[in-house]
């Protein structure tokens, strides 16, 4: 049973353009939701993360966006650039715990 | 060290040994989480310590996985008789706080293959 679902296994972006990640989730009482960043051989890195109390967070570039009604979270990277190409993970926090479930990643290139 | 640091980076098994992995966390961070990352697929949820106390053991898979954190700083993850599931990356993550509103910090990760 996946409560985190990230449909997309990859996605394309010219450089400078928007890249546009997504992710689902099943479970209403999810209270915290991360974006990490993974290259390979090496650990995730937090990115961006945004409380359920709010709808959009935004830092630099990145700029995450939860729409609770449709149990959705989407990602936005303006402008895309050729160091972002990396897999991205959505994860969230079921509220009461201290723990994560994550998605299973979408790989983002980023084209010169 | 500046960061969470994993060892060893890779290990390889024959089917029915036993293996320790190992995680020292950033100093003074008090959360301590192992995930076990299958591949292709996100991080999943092992256990979770509190400075040496480990509050949560729900996503560990069998009774052959067994994790301390005993002074409260590096951790230990240990699987007895391995089996080929048992084939993964395991990271370590550690945070500053005690409740994850913060980001926590994962390690390179032990790519661990059981043969």
């Amino acid at each position: 049973d996946q409560q985190v679902k990230q449909n997309s296994p990859s996605l394309s972006v010219q450089e400078g353009r928007i890249s546009i990640l997504n992710c689902d989730y099943t479970n209403s009482m999810f209270d915290y939701f991360l974006w990490y960043k993974k290259y390979p051989a090496e650990g995730p890195t937090f990115l961006i993360s945004i409380s359920s109390i709010k709808d959009k967070n935004e830092d630099g570039r990145f700029t995450v966006f939860l729409n609770k009604s449709a149990k959705h979270l989407s990602l936005h990277i303006v402008p895309s650039q050729p160091g972002d190409s990396a897999v991205y993970f959505c994860a969230a926090r079921p509220a009461g715990f201290q723990k994560l479930v994550f998605g299973t990643g979408t790989r983002l290139l980023v084209s010169p | 060290g500046a960061g969470v640091s994993q060892s060893p980076r890779y290990k390889v098994a024959k089917r029915g040994q036993d293996v320790a992995l190992r995680c020292d966390p950033i100093s003074g961070h008090v959360s301590l989480f192992w995930y076990q990352q299958a591949l292709g697929q996100g991080p999943e949820f092992l256990t979770y310590f509190q400075n040496e106390a480990q509050l949560d053991k729900s996503g560990l898979p069998s009774d052959r996985f067994f994790a301390e954190r005993p002074e409260g700083s590096v951790s230990t993850l240990k699987i007895q008789r391995t089996q080929q599931e048992d084939s993964a990356v395991y990271l370590c993550a550690s945070s500053l706080g005690a409740f994850l509103n913060t980001e926590a910090f994962f390690g390179q990760g032990t790519r661990l293959t059981v043969v």
